[in-house]
């Protein structure tokens, strides 16, 4: 039973471009966060949703980054037009239930640098 | 705004020794309270997960209280490793709330 994988590793764009951040989740789990490390800091919370569905996206900026969890296939983070302020580590994790009473297993991390 | 509090920041002690550290959090609307151990180049990995007052978790050498009524909970490590060094983080989750906040967690060296 493979954990939660993340792909790529690391992630290279130019000011502009835009990035694909992708995690599948352990198998049998519905439930996807995401999560953003910036330098120096701790783990920020982006987003959290259920097969087709965001059930909270509070913490995500409002412009240039959106997130799906197709009913197929992994979640996706998407940053449009990155910034050098977007290089951070970008975490998912899962569950299989909601949060509360259920751990939560963490992929690897996706390493995005704007340059 | 919902802040979690993690002290000390860092942490330098040496193999043999126990310690512990603290996770302050809002006690209002208290749901759940999650310790993690993350070490460098890895991905964090669950320790406990706490949802009642008085609540004793206990893996190992390393065990977690949880007092909701103050809003606090300790991590304790008994006989310190070197493999014990990383950082670790508590996540809390309020009632009304979908997500876990983290704190910025306690990163622990231990010296051979």
């Amino acid at each position: 039973n493979a954990g939660v994988m993340q792909n790529p590793r690391h992630l290279v764009r130019r000011r502009g471009q835009e990035a694909r951040l992708r995690c599948s989740p352990m198998k049998g789990h519905s439930h996807v966060y995401w999560y953003r490390q910036l330098p120096e800091e701790g783990l920020k919370f982006m987003v959290y949703l259920q097969k087709e569905n965001i059930i909270d996206e509070s913490g995500m900026p409002k412009e240039r980054f959106s997130a799906e969890f197709p009913k197929e296939g992994p979640s996706i983070l998407r940053i449009q037009q990155v910034v050098r302020g977007d290089s951070a580590a970008y975490f998912c994790a899962s569950s299989a239930t909601s949060w509360e009473s259920a751990e939560a297993f963490f992929g690897q991390g996706t390493r995005l640098t704007v340059v | 705004i919902l802040n979690v509090e993690q002290s000390p920041q860092s942490l330098h002690v040496q193999e043999g020794d126990s310690t512990n550290f603290t996770c302050s959090f809002p006690s209002s609307n208290f749901y759940a309270l999650h310790w993690y151990r993350w070490e460098t180049a890895k991905s964090p990995e669950a320790l406990f997960v706490m949802t009642l007052n008085g609540d004793e978790k206990k893996k190992g050498r390393i065990s977690a209280t949880l007092n909701t009524k103050e809003g606090y909970s300790y991590l304790y490590i008994k006989g310190s490793q070197p493999e014990d060094s990383a950082t670790y983080l508590c996540a809390f989750k309020k009632s009304n709330n979908n997500d876990m906040r983290f704190g910025a967690g306690t990163r622990l060296t231990v010296k051979p």
